[in-house]
């Protein structure tokens, strides 16, 4: 069963907009995290954000944490038509360790 | 440093035959993981192994066996291949243990026909 669902499952915007996704989880966690997948290839880690920690950075990228509405965002700024993939939130629960993956996001960015 | 190598890239299987999907890393990692992911399902962990010397069922394990032949390598087993492990699987390690960022393999893409 997955953990963290992302929202929307699917995004298309221009390039220089921003993009925003969301995850939510069910049970508390010790950490999320946030990987990109282009297409055909491995995912690759973004940003893992600890639960006492509200908000990191990285370049263009901004994740949130809400842990009383269990929920996390990530957010591109001024996004490029190579940010064109699909994003994956990751939760590691508290109790189990075991890394549970959502459905993901798909992000297509139009030059 | 090549990270995380899986092999074969690609597979194609009948059903009722058998393989081993290798995995190595080079970065170290204590933790290494072997994923299944599936149009539309995300990625679903099948075995993990936290340590050398030890692994670990994950959500969907039935049909697979594993081995941590070594720190650096994890082996995924398929004993008598079915047409519902048609998949792409990921191979990652992490470095610090089950609660750490994950580096992943480039995936195998196995066909069962």
């Amino acid at each position: 069963s997955q953990q963290g669902e992302e929202d929307p499952q699917a995004l298309s915007i221009q390039e220089g907009e921003n993009a925003t996704m969301n995850c939510s989880y069910k049970t508390s966690i010790n950490n999320l995290q946030w990987y990109r997948q282009n297409s055909g290839r491995g995912l690759v880690h973004l940003i893992l954000i600890r639960s006492n920690e509200r908000e990191k950075h990285s370049g263009r990228l901004r994740v949130t944490l809400d842990t009383s509405k269990k929920s996390s965002s990530l957010l591109i700024t001024a996004s490029r038509a190579a940010d064109t993939a699909s994003y994956f939130c990751a939760t590691v629960s508290g109790g189990s360790y075991i890394p549970t993956f959502g459905r993901g996001t798909s992000l297509i960015v139009h030059p | 440093n090549a990270g995380v190598t899986q092999t074969p890239k690609f597979q194609v299987l009948k059903t009722g035959q058998s393989m081993t999907l290798q995995c190595a890393q080079d970065m170290n990692h204590n933790s290494m993981y072997w994923y299944r992911q599936d149009p539309g399902m995300g990625l679903r962990l099948i075995y993990y192994s936290a340590s050398e010397g030890t692994t670990d069922k994950g959500e969907v394990p039935n049909g697979y066996n594993v081995s941590r032949l070594n720190k650096r390598e994890f082996s995924l087993r398929l004993e008598s291949a079915a047409p519902s492990q048609t998949s792409v699987y990921f191979c990652a390690s992490s470095e610090e243990g089950l609660v750490g960022e994950q580096y992943f393999g480039p995936g195998t893409r196995l066909t069962v026909t």
